[in-house]
């Protein structure tokens, strides 16, 4: 099993919807945790960080963390066509916390 | 505003060769990081230093080697290039605070023939 998972995508949905990514881990002691958008030949650029159990929103974006189901997700209101990317999950272990671990991505496409 | 920046953003060599990627950055952030990224894959992490002199593996550190005589600088060197070793390499720093948010270069594309 992977440490990091996220849905394999990849994911398309049309402007305007709702876009819900997911991402499980395996390690209970991770505490924090990322999501990064990348673009098509661009670097990863983080767009959300999430600590504590519940939700974080930051205009169009919410973080949903459930550290008891080991689950994080990232959910994208009214989606644009400029969300189309990939998206990475990253997860910080408690212990050595420089040390995140990346999900493969999931690379949402929002349609006009 | 620099950042943190990578050179060469291009590089092709042969099996066999050695080769250094550089990464600056002008931040001083203590926690620097180096990734590789293949084709459909996310990141993995290589090699990772929590400040100058003090540098510890990754998940993938076979056949790289770093050093970091200034905070600012973090050079990769691939000592005997493999073809294996075709990706694309990331740099990143971190200050180490906000749950060590990461800073990403952009990026160098290495082809090893």
């Amino acid at each position: 099993q992977k440490e990091v998972e996220q849905n394999s995508g990849p994911l398309s949905v049309p402007e305007g919807a709702i876009a819900s990514l997911n991402c499980t881990y395996s390690d209970r002691v991770s505490q924090s945790f990322f999501w990064y958008r990348q673009y098509s030949g661009k670097s990863p650029e983080l767009i959300m960080s999430i600590y504590s159990n519940g939700d974080k929103e930051d205009g169009r974006f919410t973080a949903q963390l459930n550290k008891a189901s080991q689950y994080v997700s990232l959910l994208i209101r009214d989606s644009q066509p400029s969300d189309s990317a990939t998206y990475l999950c990253a997860v910080s272990p408690m212990t050595n916390a420089g040390k995140s671990t990346f999900g493969d991505g999931t690379t949402l496409t929002v349609k006009p | 505003d620099a950042g943190i920046t990578q050179s060469p953003r291009y590089k092709i060599t042969e099996t066999g060769r050695q080769v250094t990627l550089m990464c600056h950055q002008t931040w001083s952030h203590s926690y620097m990081f180096w990734y590789r990224q293949d084709l459909g894959h996310g990141l993995r992490l290589i090699y990772y230093s929590a400040a100058a002199d003090i540098t510890d593996k990754g998940e993938v550190p076979d056949g790289y080697v770093v050093s970091r005589s200034k905070t600012e600088n973090f050079p990769l060197t691939l000592e005997s290039a493999t073809r294996s070793q075709t990706s694309v390499y990331f740099c990143a720093s971190s200050d180490g605070g906000t749950g060590f948010t990461q800073y990403f270069g952009p990026g160098t594309r290495l082809t090893v023939l």
